[in-house]
């Protein structure tokens, strides 16, 4: 069974049409991350949420905004998509730190791809 | 700063072969490693975890070894099938400091029949 599932998996939008992202997860993780994926690149981080505690990269551009309403989902805001933000979005998870068997590991989606026309 | 950088960049063989990728890490103090294989248009999957005192791990035809000294891991495939072609991704841990884990570039592997 999907443990972090995305929606939509694909999206196509008009450069300036604002797009929202989902990620829920079954898993109670405390930590969700959202990250960027261009073609042949490693994911680049945008921003991640520990617990209720939001954290944006520095070079995360302002157009990237996000959303965790409850422990089990989360959103990415694109406010105004533009042509560069065409790109693989993808959604993990990870247990908080120091807890009980944490690995550190990721769970990811299965992304979110996102065109802009 | 943390980084991790992986050879080669793209690789392929043909089906049946055995192939080796690399990772180097800088990643300080360290806590664990994970290889992620990415299909194409899919979310990584975790392969193995290594943490500092495990040398080798396997799961069916991937082997990862891991040598804390010389802050290296490779990720051993054997005995390749058309289904191993996909991104490899290195990403690696640090107990100190930051939890945000530091990705590689990644592999990409193609395997021809």
């Amino acid at each position: 069974d999907a443990m972090v599932i995305q929606n939509p998996r694909y999206q196509v939008t008009q450069f300036g049409k604002p797009v929202t992202l989902s990620c829920s997860q079954t898993l109670n993780h405390n930590v969700m991350y959202w990250y960027q994926q261009k073609s042949s690149q490693a994911p680049k981080l945008l921003f991640h949420y520990y617990d209720k505690d939001f954290n944006n990269e520095a070079d995360t551009p302002d157009n990237f905004q996000s959303r965790r309403p409850n422990t089990s989902f989360c959103f990415l805001d694109i406010r105004s998509p533009g042509l560069g933000d065409a790109a693989m979005y993808l959604c993990a998870t990870s247990r908080a730190r120091g807890a009980s068997g944490n690995t550190g590991e990721l769970f990811f989606g299965e992304g979110s791809r996102l065109t802009v026309l | 700063k943390n980084q991790v950088e992986q050879s080669p960049q793209s690789l392929i063989i043909l089906e049946g072969k055995n192939c080796t990728l690399q990772c180097n890490y800088t990643v300080s103090p360290f806590s664990n490693l994970r290889w992620y294989k990415q299909d194409t248009g899919r979310g990584p999957v975790s392969l193995t975890i290594m943490t500092f005192s495990e040398n080798t791990k396997s799961n069916g035809r991937y082997t990862a070894t891991l040598d804390a000294d010389t802050k290296q891991s490779s990720l051993h495939i054997t005995a390749s099938q058309l289904s191993d072609s996909a991104s490899y991704i290195c990403v690696v841990s640090s107990s100190g400091g930051s939890y945000i884990p530091t990705f590689g570039r990644g592999t990409s592997l193609i395997v021809h029949p």
